[in-house]
């Protein structure tokens, strides 16, 4: 097992709300990346953050968020919840080209 | 951007056989390859991965190949276990993120 952490394992919310994911790196790592994987399919990233500052995007909406803190834990911020915002909410930490996954945050919005 | 296609998207084999999945991307500028393994309710776990400086890579029963010219590349699976069932899924690297191919479910009948 790797040494990526996410909180909570599971989580409950209606349309409209707003929900704060959260994910501590491996020791070591300075980047953290957040994908969203939906039932059936591969992840698809969000963004990835390196030393706190936010270093690529995928095509997700501005609603989407994240923060990365000094001791490089992170958070993923989703305002306005859809429906099809359900999903498993993965976080990877990395120190170079391999990411190592956490055991994600699965979302479901009612 | 990047797009990565995987085949097949299920795979059923008896044990003791090989098992081949076989993904191809599109943007030349990838040069990291991974392979993750995801069995049901956990984290995509890494099992091998590849760089674009190497054609082909063993780990014991597991190994990749990749062919540049053609932008593919290969997982094999030698002398399958019931404990190899699970969704694999290959991955490439442009820059910071991962673009994730579809996934395969492979089972192994024992």
């Amino acid at each position: 097992e790797t040494g990526v952490t996410q909180s909570p394992t599971h989580l409950i919310k209606t349309r409209g709300q707003q929900v704060t994911l959260r994910c501590s790196s491996q020791s070591g790592h300075n980047t953290v990346s957040w994908y969203q994987q939906a039932l059936g399919q591969g992840p698809q990233f969000i963004f990835q953050y390196y030393r706190e500052e936010e270093n690529g995007r995928g095509n997700f909406p501005p609603r989407f968020s994240g923060l990365q803190f000094p001791n490089y834990s992170s958070e993923l911020n989703v305002n306005a919840l859809e429906l099809d915002d359900s999903a498993l909410y993965l976080c990877a930490s990395s120190q170079g080209e391999t990411q190592y996954f956490g055991p994600g945050t699965r979302l479901l919005v009612l | 951007g990047e797009n990565v296609e995987q085949h097949p998207s299920t795979l059923s084999v008896q044990e003791g056989d090989s098992a081949v999945i076989k993904c191809t991307y599109s943007d030349s500028a990838s040069n990291y390859f991974p392979w993750y393994k995801q069995e049901l309710g956990k984290r995509p776990q890494l099992i091998i991965d590849i760089r674009s400086n190497v054609g082909e890579k063993k780990d014991q029963r597991i190994a990749v190949t990749l062919n540049k010219t053609a932008k593919h590349f290969s997982l094999h699976i030698t002398e399958t276990q019931p404990e190899d069932s699970a969704v694999y899924f290959c991955a490439a690297s442009e820059g910071n993120k991962l673009t994730f191919g579809g996934g395969t479910r492979v089972l192994v009948k024992p």
